[in-house]
């Protein structure tokens, strides 16, 4: 099976920081990757596929990239309405979520 | 517009079984494969199974020897059931509609989630 760790677990930033969550997958996952906000009390909500395609209705300050093994959400100006646990996705083999960021403002 | 939509008790003892229905509408079961999410409270995501549009069912090794996962057509529902409930299986359950297109492949719309507790 394939594991997916994200860190950190938790992230405080500011109002405008640009900030970037990680995503390792225990084996080459080619790209399959997603990524989904969950707010408090809420469904998950997709942000962003395929590594780097931005779902509709998703603002651009959200971008995602990577390769291999390794990936990335970028928030580019953060926003309080941002404030979620963010979970990365692999669909390689089967369907596997990281363990969560929880993005917090400071 | 798609909806999703779980049902079932919040409250189930430990060893039973558990039941829960997920009607779908805006889409039809025949086109889209509908997965089951869950999630223990305050902890991460894990993915439970898949019914595809064929028909067809795949399960999370981890909890395959005590999960299936079955649906009527007819009536847009998406049945999970699952046996010998522990309380590490308290959680809230989601079904999700799978999207696929050659190189994607993502859970696009989501159930609001139903809270089962496993307690006696």
């Amino acid at each position: 099976d394939i594991q997916m760790t994200q860190s950190p677990s938790l992230l405080s930033a500011s109002v405008g920081d640009r900030v970037t969550l990680s995503c390792k997958a225990s084996q080459n996952i080619y790209k399959y990757l997603n990524w989904y906000q969950q707010k408090l009390g809420e469904a998950p909500k997709l942000l962003i596929y395929y590594t780097n395609s931005l779902q509709t209705g998703i603002p651009s300050r959200f971008s995602g990239s990577g390769s291999g093994t390794d990936y990335t959400l970028t928030i580019s100006s953060l926003q309080p309405e941002d404030v979620a646990t963010y979970f990365c996705q692999q669909y390689n083999s089967w369907w596997t979520f990281g363990g969560g960021t929880k993005l917090e403002l400071k | 517009q798609v909806q999703l939509k779980e049902s079932g008790p919040g409250l189930v003892q430990p060893s039973e079984t558990l039941s829960l229905t997920c009607t779908v509408s805006g889409f039809s079961l025949t086109s889209n494969s509908v997965h089951w999410v869950r999630q223990p409270p305050g902890k991460g995501l894990e993915w439970m199974g898949i019914i595809r549009s064929g028909g067809s069912t795949d399960y999370n090794s981890a909890l395959k020897s005590r999960l299936s996962i079955s649906r009527d057509t007819s009536k847009s529902q998406v049945f999970l059931k699952m046996n010998s409930l522990q309380t590490e299986d308290t959680a809230i359950y989601y079904c999700t509609r799978g999207y696929s297109s050659y190189i994607e492949y993502y859970f696009d719309y989501w159930g609001q989630g139903v809270m089962v507790t496993v307690s006696s």
